[in-house]
């Protein structure tokens, strides 16, 4: 079975640009997590997406923003980027269905984002 | 609000002894906690992972222990091999899938 993949592993913007990042989860996965990775805040959940919906969702602004298609794939989206948004990316898949207990999350390998 | 702590940014340890990563944590509603180990360039991988019904979980090397009382689990790598040198992830999850982590610690286990 293949991994989660993400896309692109490596993002270069500048402030005020919006970025969009593309997660495909592992085949049979319904629920995609975004997190963010940055030194010293180690991962901090974004958001979660079940069948198309978001179901949870970190403290993070209104810039941040996600969506899930048909097919489970999902992107986040950065508008009006800030030097702080510099971090590694990352998405995990989980076959957790509804109502099931706590699953364990298989993660893709990041996109890095570097906002100059 | 960080609900999750490893107060330990980084540990280093000889090989073939024991290794013990810390986590601390606030959130009394946490009933799942996983450890996870992640080398760079690569996106964290599952390590072993402890319900909140039990106090110790063990598969092979790796052995994790839960103190509720206390809100603190801890990671026992016994013996260490430089292969375990990565940084570890302690994550805390409720409500089936709101998973919240800590900030890591990187464990070096020199030859």
């Amino acid at each position: 079975k293949a991994g989660v993949t993400q896309t692109p592993r490596y993002l270069i913007k500048t402030r005020g640009q919006q970025v969009t990042l593309s997660c495909s989860p592992i085949s049979g996965h319904r629920s995609v997590s975004w997190y963010q990775q940055t030194p010293g805040q180690g991962l901090q959940f974004l958001f979660e997406y079940f069948s198309e919906t978001q179901r949870n969702k970190g403290n993070f602004p209104g810039r941040f923003s996600g969506r899930q298609f048909s097919n489970s794939r999902s992107e986040m989206n950065v508008s009006t980027l800030e030097l702080g948004d510099s971090a590694l990316y990352l998405c995990a898949s989980s076959s957790l269905t509804s109502g099931g207990g706590a699953d364990t999350q298989y993660f893709g390998p990041g996109t890095r984002l570097t906002v100059l | 609000d960080q609900q999750v702590k490893q107060n330990s940014p980084s540990l280093s340890v000889q090989e073939g002894r024991i290794s013990i990563l810390n986590c601390d944590y606030t959130n009394s509603m946490f009933d799942y906690f996983l450890w996870y180990k992640k080398y760079p360039a690569e996106g964290p991988t599952f390590l072993i992972s402890i319900s909140s019904i039990k106090d110790k979980n063990e598969d092979g090397r790796f052995t994790v222990f839960l103190n509720k009382s206390a809100k603190h689990l801890s990671l026992h790598i016994v013996p260490s091999q430089p292969g375990d040198s990565a940084v570890y992830f302690c994550a805390a999850v409720y409500n089936n899938n709101d998973m919240r982590f800590g900030a890591g610690t990187r464990l070096t286990v020199k030859p």
